[in-house]
């Protein structure tokens, strides 16, 4: 079954403990991308990756670092989490060009 | 530029009713224009997008309407059902970047009472 997976889909943290929300997808896709939902903000892009090793920033990449060293996996990490970066996080993939969007079904994260 | 604004913010509707969500851009360049469908605790999926060549898409009950020299469009969902209730993304890109980044409208909650 083509999926993107993202873990944990669940985490409470607290301020400054560093975490990884990893990524993977099985359908081959060259483009990756971190989105966060916020209530009356939508959908907002954080990072993206063209490719393996090919990176950059979204629309609010502030407090995020991401990696592409494998095209199935692009992990999102938040080296010090802050309560501004409280969210719900999606992953999502895609072919070259403007193919439809596949989203992972999301991590939700407390930072304390 | 960038943006895309969606309207309404929430929405109520009685089943069999029709749901009707706006979004409007004012980026002439984007040519592409779709609907993601959300419902809780899962990631957004397509729905139904529309091109610019056309005033209207038509997908089952889901109707996208197209105003291009208005730089609008609307997604419609004719005879709405409890099923439908999800939250519901509209987005443009335009072709010819190095991304073709989609950028989504803030959303619609949409629920269909019985």
């Amino acid at each position: 079954e083509a999926q993107v997976t993202q873990n944990p889909r669940y985490l409470i943290t607290v301020t400054g403990k560093k975490l990884t929300v990893t990524c993977s997808q099985n359908m081959n896709h060259e483009y990756m991308s971190w989105y966060r939902q916020d209530p009356g903000l939508g959908l907002r892009q954080i990072y993206y990756s063209m490719n393996v090793e090919v990176t950059d920033k979204g629309d609010v990449p502030e407090g995020y670092k991401v990696s592409r060293k494998e095209k199935r996996n692009f992990p999102l990490i938040l080296e010090s989490p802050s309560p501004n970066q409280t969210s719900l996080y999606f992953c999502a993939s895609r072919g070259l060009g403007r193919g439809e969007l596949f989203f992972g079904e999301g991590s939700r994260l407390t930072v304390l | 530029q960038q943006q895309v604004k969606q309207s309404p913010q929430s929405l109520i509707v009685q089943k069999g009713g029709i749901s009707i969500i706006n979004c409007a851009y004012e980026n002439t360049a984007f040519d592409y224009f779709p609907w993601y469908q959300q419902f809780p605790g899962k990631g957004p999926a397509l729905l139904i997008a529309i091109r610019p060549d056309v005033s209207e898409k038509k997908e089952g009950r889901f109707t996208i309407s197209f105003n291009k020299s208005a730089k609008q469009f609307s997604l419609h969902i004719m005879d709405s059902q409890p099923g439908d209730s999800a939250t519901y993304f509209c987005a443009a890109s335009r072709s010819g970047g190095a991304t073709n980044k989609l950028i989504f409208g803030t959303g619609t909650l949409l629920a269909v009472q019985p």
